[in-house]
């Protein structure tokens, strides 16, 4: 079983639809849950940032941690044809320890 | 402040060459990772850096070398390549320490193609 699952997708949307992106992982230590966004050819960048259980808001952006399912979520609500990236959880322990990636989900939003 | 760069964008190698890729940051950052990305496998840490000085083996080392040149630089070497290295290297930093997770920056990337 790999550490960290992510269903990768793609995930074609109309615009304006809400999303959810979705990650189960199987590490109890995992407590700093992110989000990059990755658009095509270029580097992966952070985009949300949870610690331990609850959700986090970010304008259209919600991200949602249950540890006790060791489930993450991201929504995105009124997406944009901007939104079309894929998607990568990257939950992990902390320090300069190793973060574990998961394998991104591809969103294409159509206008 | 230019974040993280990288050198070369592309390269093309042939079985059994060898080569560096360059990576540096100017955000002062601790920590500097290399990762490699390919289809249906995510990003698989290679080696990290936690400090100027110091390296460590990720997920998928065999293959690779790396140098913490000094704070900013770490390069990774491929004294052999190899079909199966194609992939996208990606250099990233952190300002991580023992306490807390802090974000990691990545560069644009590298597109190795290994023939």
């Amino acid at each position: 079983q790999k550490e960290v699952e992510q269903d990768p997708g793609p995930l074609s949307v109309p615009e304006g639809a809400i999303v959810s992106l979705n990650c189960t992982y199987s590490n109890s230590a995992f407590q700093y849950f992110m989000w990059y966004r990755q658009y095509s050819r270029k580097g992966p960048e952070l985009l949300m940032y949870t610690y331990s259980s609850g959700n986090k808001e970010d304008g259209r952006f919600t991200a949602q941690v249950d540890k006790s399912s060791k489930y993450i979520s991201l929504f995105i609500r009124d997406s944009q044809p901007s939104d079309s990236a894929t998607y990568l959880c990257a939950p992990n322990s902390g320090g300069y320890q190793k973060v574990t990636f998961g394998t991104g989900t591809k969103l294409q939003v159509i206008p | 402040n230019a974040g993280v760069t990288q050198t070369p964008k592309f390269q093309v190698l042939k079985t059994g060459q060898s080569m560096t890729l360059q990576c540096a940051q100017d955000m002062n950052h601790n920590s500097m990772y290399w990762y490699r990305q390919d289809p249906g496998m995510g990003l698989r840490l290679i080696y990290y850096s936690a400090s100027e000085g110091t390296t460590d083996k990720g997920e998928v080392p065999n293959g690779y070398n790396v140098s913490r040149l000094n704070k900013r630089e770490f390069s990774l070497r491929l004294e052999s390549a190899a079909p199966s290295q194609t992939s996208v290297y990606f250099c990233a930093s952190s300002a991580a320490d023992l306490r807390i997770s802090y974000e990691q920056y990545f560069g644009p990337g590298t597109r190795l193609t290994v023939t």
